[in-house]
């Protein structure tokens, strides 16, 4: 099965501040990635799907880029509701594995 | 507006069996794959487990195959996870989540607000 790894697993970074989250996958996978917010007690939201495609709704300071082994998920200025957790997909085939999260927080 | 409403969990002894059920609306349910999704308490989400949305095709977590069933009513708009010979590893809040396309392996662009199994004797 395809692993799906996650970094940093946490972050701390300043309101303003431009965050990169990397999710790379052990085989190649195309661009079937998504990402997903959860915030505290919350129910995920799916962000991106396509690798680099804004569900509709979410703000145009999340953005995502890469496509094969190498993901990208990046909120240009971080925000206070950002804080959350982050997680990839992979949905090229079954298992549809997700990544083990990134914990996003306001320093 | 699209609604899933999750039920059916509870605490269950080691062994034990539960039929979970996820309550749709707002969308027409036969056009969609459905999915399971769970998360232990303080951890990470786990997929479990998709239908196409014909129910022509199942799709397992090979930590589950063998043990849970998924199923769907699409004429009662109802999406269901029989769970037996539960073990305390299956403790987790269950989210059923719509899935884009028909065939089952997609991503996720709607999710339940999840349904607690407690596995424990």
């Amino acid at each position: 099965d395809i692993q799906m790894t996650q970094s940093p697993s946490s972050l701390s970074a300043s309101v303003g501040d431009r965050v990169t989250i990397t999710c790379r996958a052990s085989q190649d996978i195309r661009n079937y990635l998504a990402w997903y917010q959860q915030k505290a007690g919350k129910v995920p939201k799916l962000l991106i799907y396509v690798a680099s495609t804004l569900q509709s709704g979410v703000p145009s300071r999340f953005s995502g880029s890469g496509s094969g082994t190498d993901f990208t998920l990046t909120i240009s200025s971080l925000q206070p509701e950002d804080v959350a957790t982050y997680y990839c997909q992979k949905y090229n085939s079954a298992p549809l594995t997700f990544g083990p999260g990134t914990k996003v927080d306001i320093k | 507006e699209v609604r899933l409403l999750e039920s059916g969990g509870g605490v269950v002894q080691p062994a034990g069996s539960l039929r979970l059920s996820c309550a749709a609306s707002g969308f027409s349910l036969s056009n969609y794959a459905m999915t399971w999704v769970r998360q232990a308490p303080g951890k990470g989400l786990e997929w479990v487990s998709s239908i196409s949305s014909g129910s022509v095709s199942t799709y397992y977590a090979d930590s589950v195959k063998g043990r849970f069933t998924i199923s769907r009513d699409n004429s009662q708009n109802t999406l269901y996870l029989q769970v037996n010979s539960l073990r305390a590893e299956d403790t987790a809040v269950y989210y059923c989540a719509k899935t884009m396309g028909r065939n089952g392996l997609y991503y996720f662009d709607y999710w339940g607000q999840g349904t607690l199994v407690t596995v424990s004797s």
